[in-house]
């Protein structure tokens, strides 16, 4: 079993749509979760850290089930530009980020 | 506000040949990354330095040598390029001295291709 898994997509949504990602990870001593967005043939860059208590940024939500061992990113009213790869990333105390494959969204008008 | 700066953008080698890769960043970050990423496998750890003056192993660090010049400035050495190397390679920083609960920024990355 990989440490993170992401279903790699597509997901086509049409603007305004509501959609979810999960990503699992395999490690129950997992420590720190983020969310990072790559856009093509760019960096990554972070889009949000994930809490306990689970947290939201605008039209982005982020939570964390450590029974499950799972994060989600769920993204409301979803806009042209949201069109990326989403990377779920995942670390233990004291070794590196380990990030996972991506799901791509492809938004439409 | 630079951030993480790579050079050089693009790069062609011929196997065999060597090249080293520069990175530097402007926020006063004590660790520093070099990644590769290629398609359907993400983004792999080559090599990190947690604090100036350490650097320690990746994921995949054969092929791959690094030099932590000082708090600024990590870079990524290919001693005898191989077409196996033919990737996208992005530099990082992070605030803490060491990789955990501190995200990371990216510099722009640098596509290599070993023919």
């Amino acid at each position: 079993r990989k440490e993170v898994e992401q279903d790699p997509g597509p997901f086509n949504v049409p603007e305004g749509a509501t959609v979810a990602f999960n990503c699992t990870y395999s490690n129950s001593a997992s420590q720190s979760f983020f969310w990072y967005r790559q856009d093509c043939r760019k960096e990554p860059k972070l889009l949000m850290s994930v809490y306990s208590s689970g947290n939201e940024d605008g039209r982005f939500t982020a939570q964390l089930n450590r029974a499950s061992q799972y994060i989600s990113l769920l993204i409301r009213d979803s806009k042209l530009s949201d069109s990326a790869t989403y990377l779920c990333v995942v670390s233990q105390a004291g070794t590196a980020l380990i990030f996972g494959k991506g799901t791509t969204l492809s938004v439409s008008s | 506000n630079a951030g993480v700066t790579q050079t050089p953008k693009f790069q062609v080698l011929k196997t065999g040949q060597s090249m080293t890769l520069q990175c530097a960043q402007d926020m006063n970050h004590n660790s520093m990354y070099w990644y590769r990423q290629d398609p359907g496998m993400g983004l792999r750890l080559i090599y990190y330095s947690a604090s100036e003056g350490t650097t320690d192993k990746g994921e995949v660090p054969n092929g791959y040598n690094v030099s932590r010049l000082n708090k600024r400035e990590f870079s990524l050495r290919l001693e005898s390029a191989a077409p196996s190397q033919t990737s996208v390679y992005f530099c990082a920083s992070s605030e803490a001295g060491g990789h955990y609960n501190s995200p990371l920024h990216f510099g722009n990355g640098t596509r290599l291709t070993v023919t």
